[in-house]
């Protein structure tokens, strides 16, 4: 029963460091993504995949890197870290609902706060 | 891109009393969908709607599909201290193949004096 899997919690990085956030889902949801949650600024979405293979750019994709190689991982991979990249990113997954081939994002994980100093 | 407007930013109530929040867009949306965001948490779905015009509950939550495609409105009764969080709209359109993409509206922090 654990749905939407994010790792780790909490992470500092000194800026120019690269990490990967990893994200998992165990519902078998075709679609995954990646938001970045920032005061008073909602949930912004980075990059999105709608299935193992396949991956495309959100709103605000600069500086980060995903990719899909199966149906249950979804990592986000930021390149050099900058201060502007301090946030709490979310990881989501999502099913066709019953509107048919519309999907919402269902499940978000708890969360990655990065602080990039 | 999309805008979705959220309102009220922040609410301040009494237990007991009803609330109400709304989002309009600048463009049309599909699907309107209301998340709940507990501290230190991710948000969990609410309600979706699916229908220009539907009005879905769930408890004491009711929200509706404007008509108009360009608003949704989410109502809370007899609101309870664990109603307190981050209430976040969101707006989905179908363009093409990207029929997957979410808009959110900014938030309402909501809080519930005992």
């Amino acid at each position: 029963n654990a749905g939407v899997t994010q790792t780790p919690k909490f992470q500092v990085l000194k800026t120019g460091q690269s990490m990967t956030l990893q994200c998992a889902q165990d519902m078998n949801h075709e679609y995954m993504s990646w938001y970045r949650q920032d005061p008073g600024m909602g949930l912004r979405l980075i990059h999105y995949s709608v299935g193992a293979g396949i991956t495309d750019q959100g709103e605000v994709p600069n500086g980060y890197n995903v990719s899909r190689s199966t149906t249950e991982d979804f990592p986000l991979r930021l390149l050099s870290a900058a201060p502007s990249q301090t946030s709490v990113y979310f990881c989501a997954s999502s099913y066709k609902n019953r509107a048919g081939g519309w999907n919402t994002e269902a499940f978000f994980g708890q969360g990655t706060r990065l602080t990039v100093v | 891109g999309q805008q979705l407007n959220q309102s009220p930013q922040s609410m301040f109530i009494q237990e007991g009393e009803d609330v109400s929040m709304n989002c309009t867009s600048s463009s049309i949306f599909n699907t309107w969908l209301w998340y709940k965001q507990d501290p230190g948490e991710g948000p969990v779905l609410l309600i979706a709607l699916y229908k220009a015009g539907e009005l879905t509950s769930n408890g004491r939550l009711t929200a509706q599909f404007g008509i108009t495609r360009k608003d949704s409105f989410l109502n809370i009764s007899a609101s309870i201290p664990s109603d307190v969080g981050i209430y976040f709209c969101a707006g989905q359109l179908r363009s093409g193949g990207s029929n997957y993409k979410l808009t959110f509206g900014k938030g309402t922090l909501l809080t519930v004096n005992p």
